[in-house]
C-alpha cells in the first residue's frame, strides 16, 4: 500500500523544539522529493521545505530558515522533520507530501499526490 | 506567507457552474509556472484535484477542470454537488522565494 505514515501528536513549551517523522511505504523512496505543508488551525496551506530522499539535499522556505532541519533515513525510508525555537504560532497540522513525477522526470512543476494523515504540533505554555 | 489570491468564499445551487480565481504576479504564474488544485474537506487531508493546470488525476470527476492565462489561473466546477463543498487551494512556484506557494484559499459552498 503506498502511504506516508506519520508520527503521532505533540504538545511542546514555547521555546522547545519538536520532530516529526514521516515513513513511506508502497513505492521507491529514494525517487520522489518529499516536502512538509503546515496548516495552523482554521487557516490555508504554508509551504516549509523539501528534502531529497537520496542525496539528504534540503531546500527551506525563507521564512523558517534557520529554524527547520529536514533530514531523512533511507534504510527505515523515513524523513524527519525538526523544528526548533517553537512559538505558539507554530501550532499546526503538520503534513509530509511525496511530489510527482519522480525526480529523474525533468520540465514539469511537480505536485503533491500522496499525503501524510498529518501530524498535529500544540506549542503553548 | 501565501502570494497567491484567492477569493474567500464562493457558492452556488446544486447543479450550477462555480470558478475560483487564483491571481498571482510575474514571479510565479506569471513565469510561466503551472498550477495545481488542492480540494480539502473539512476534517480532512488535502487532495490533489487537478495538476499542470488542466489535467485531472485518475478518479477526480470530469466536472473540476482547470486553466492558466497570464498571471493567474481558475477553478471551475460544472454541476455542483453536495459533495464539493470544501476548501480549495491553488499552488505554484514563485522565483522570488524560491519555493512553492499555495493560495489563500476558497471555501465552496453548496446552497
Amino acid at each position: 500500500q503506498v502511504q506516508l505514515v506519520q508520527s503521532e501528536a505533540e504538545v511542546k513549551k514555547p521555546g522547545a523544539s519538536v520532530t516529526v517523522s514521516c515513513q513511506a511505504s508502497g513505492y521507491a523512496f529514494i525517487d520522489y522529493y518529499i516536502h512538509w505543508v503546515r496548516q495552523a488551525p482554521g487557516q490555508g496551506l504554508e509551504w516549509m521545505g523539501r528534502v531529497t530522499p537520496k542525496t539528504g539535499g534540503t531546500n527551506y522556505a525563507p521564512n523558517l530558515q534557520g529554524r527547520v532541519t529536514m533530514t531523512r533515513d533511507t534504510s527505515v525510508t523515513t524523513v524527519y522533520m525538526e523544528l526548533r525555537r517553537l512559538r505558539p504560532d507554530d501550532t499546526a497540522v503538520y503534513y509530509c507530501v511525496r511530489a510527482s513525477p519522480p525526480i529523474v522526470v525533468a520540465g514539469k512543476l511537480r505536485s503533491f499526490d500522496l499525503w501524510g494523515h498529518g501530524t498535529l504540533v500544540t506549542v503553548s505554555s | 506567507q501565501s502570494v497567491l489570491t484567492q477569493p474567500p468564499s464562493v457558492s452556488g445551487a446544486p447543479g450550477q457552474r462555480v470558478t475560483i480565481s487564483c491571481t498571482g504576479s510575474n514571479s510565479d504564474i506569471g513565469a510561466g509556472y503551472d498550477v495545481h488544485w488542492y480540494q480539502q474537506v473539512p476534517g480532512t487531508v488535502p487532495k490533489l484535484l487537478i495538476s499542470n493546470n488542466n489535467d485531472r488525476p485518475s478518479g477526480v470527476p470530469d466536472r473540476f477542470s482547470g486553466s492558466k492565462s497570464g498571471t493567474s489561473a481558475s477553478l471551475a466546477i460544472t454541476g455542483l454537488q453536495a459533495e464539493d463543498e470544501a476548501d480549495y487551494y491553488c499552488q505554484s512556484y514563485d522565483s522570488s522565494l524560491s519555493g512553492y506557494v499555495f493560495g489563500t484559499g476558497t471555501k465552496v459552498t453548496v446552497l
